[in-house]
């Protein structure tokens, strides 16, 4: 099945500093991959995505490339703020199936300090 | 437009009992999906449902079961509870193989 890695499991940065993770996964044949935000006491937030068709896509000062060659894509947070503070986690639906579930990574833990 | 709401928030059972979580997914959305979440890892997916079936499953034992409602909402239920059930429970909806959007998710205490 499908196994999914994240790196680092935690990250201490400046504010203003830029923050990335990596995720690796297993199936060549994934084609969707996104990122989920997820702060204390709440649910996770899908906050950026990307399909294979791609090798990169941004949204304001966050951004995810693709590697399919390599089987990894990463998240990446310019200008980081105290509000990026949260648990991180890529995630990647087995490819092949007919439904939509998704194997998430164990999370990194992002923390910005003023 | 309310996103995905999860009944109740929190929930504290005894060993041995039943639980029952509730989650109404974004509004337009066909798809439900229930993923358990322990406390520092990350979401461990349980089971999707689409038109009233289930659709896949993840390794998880038959006490846990679902059910989806002719309006997409969706049950969750967990028979003869143990401690190591204790989690965040969360349940997310997409429309088909779209997006999967999480709601705030229930936090069940086995105690």
């Amino acid at each position: 099945g499908e196994n999914v890695e994240q790196h680092p499991s935690t990250l201490s940065v400046q504010e203003g500093d830029s923050a990335v993770i990596k995720c690796t996964y297993s199936d060549s044949a994934s084609n969707y991959f996104p990122w989920y935000k997820q702060e204390l006491g709440k649910g996770p937030q899908l906050i950026i995505d990307i399909r294979s068709n791609v090798g990169e896509k941004k949204d304001q000062r966050i951004a995810v490339t693709l590697n399919k060659t390599a089987k990894h894509f990463s998240l990446h947070i310019t200008e980081t703020q105290p509000e990026d503070s949260a648990v991180y986690f890529c995630a990647v639906p087995p490819a092949n199936q007919a439904g939509t579930a998704l194997i998430f990574g164990k999370g990194t833990t992002l923390s910005v300090s003023s | 437009d309310a996103g995905v709401t999860q009944s109740p928030t929190h929930l504290i059972k005894t060993r041995g009992q039943q639980v029952t979580l509730r989650c109404s997914p974004k509004s337009g959305h066909d798809t439900v999906s229930w993923y358990q979440q322990a406390l520092g890892q990350g979401p461990q997916f349980i089971f999707q449902y689409y038109e009233e079936e289930e659709r896949q499953r993840g390794n998880f034992p038959d006490r846990f079961s679902g059910h989806q409602f002719p309006n997409y909402s969706s049950e969750l239920n967990v028979n003869a509870l143990l401690l190591g059930d204790s989690a965040l429970y969360l349940c997310a909806s997409s429309l088909a193989l779209d997006e999967a959007f999480f709601g705030q998710g229930t936090r069940l205490t086995v105690v």
